[in-house]
């Protein structure tokens, strides 16, 4: 059963628009959701998180937005670039544990 | 200050063999843990170990196991191999018990 479950499975953006990748979890142990960013035959690498004492999270052009009582959260890039075109995975874990759950994954790609 | 180390990256195996993965964390980072990554179902938790113990261990069959050394290296091992599990192993580091994971390039193994 996935824990977290993540769409879209793939996405076409122009350059200059917005990426939205959407998350969803059911666990409400979960304490701490992290982004991730896979390029072809690289592991993955944390881009931003946040915790749920917060709605929002902002770095740079990427925004997660977090809604606990949906429990859903997203990533939103803005002005994307062909740069971003990556994997981009959703994760989960609970307080003071290194077990996390991911999502499924969002293949972006950023048309230039 | 270099990354996590995985050996090897590329590997054959055919059916009923046994393979071992090793990973060498970042300097410091006492927790390593395993997932595996295949598509369509994302990341998926093998298991975690901080300071020679095994403290997490996901969904998987015992073919899987694993250990950590005082030097902090791992090693995961995956006995009478089925085709079923050919996939990239990604080993992950992180300094404390709880918190960012540092990824691997991981060891993509093929099963025929």
């Amino acid at each position: 059963q996935q824990q977290v479950k993540q769409s879209p499975q793939s996405l076409i953006v122009q350059k200059g628009g917005i990426s939205i990748i959407n998350c969803a979890y059911e666990n409400t142990a979960f304490d701490y959701f992290p982004w991730y960013q896979q390029f072809p035959g690289k592991g993955p690498a944390l881009l931003i998180a946040i915790r749920p004492d917060v709605s929002e999270k902002k770095e740079g052009r990427f925004t997660i937005s977090f809604n606990k009582s949906a429990k859903q959260f997203s990533l939103h890039i803005m002005d994307s670039q062909p740069g971003d075109s990556a994997t981009y995975f959703c994760a989960a874990s609970t307080v003071g544990g290194n077990q996390f759950y991911f999502g499924t994954g969002t293949s972006l790609t950023v048309i230039p | 200050k270099a990354g996590v180390t995985q050996t090897p990256r590329y590997l054959i195996k055919t059916r009923g063999q046994q393979v071992t993965l090793s990973c060498s964390p970042i300097s410091g980072h006492r927790s390593v843990s395993w997932y595996q990554q295949t598509p369509g179902q994302g990341l998926q938790f093998l298991f975690e170990y901080f300071s020679e113990t095994q403290r997490n261990k996901g969904n998987f069959p015992g073919r899987f196991s694993g250990r950590q050394f005082s030097n902090s290296r791992s090693e995961m091992n995956v006995s009478t191999l089925e085709l079923g599990d050919s996939a990239l192993y990604l080993c992950a580091s992180s300094f404390g018990a709880a918190g960012e994971l540092f990824f691997g390039e991981g060891s993509r193994l093929t099963v025929l």
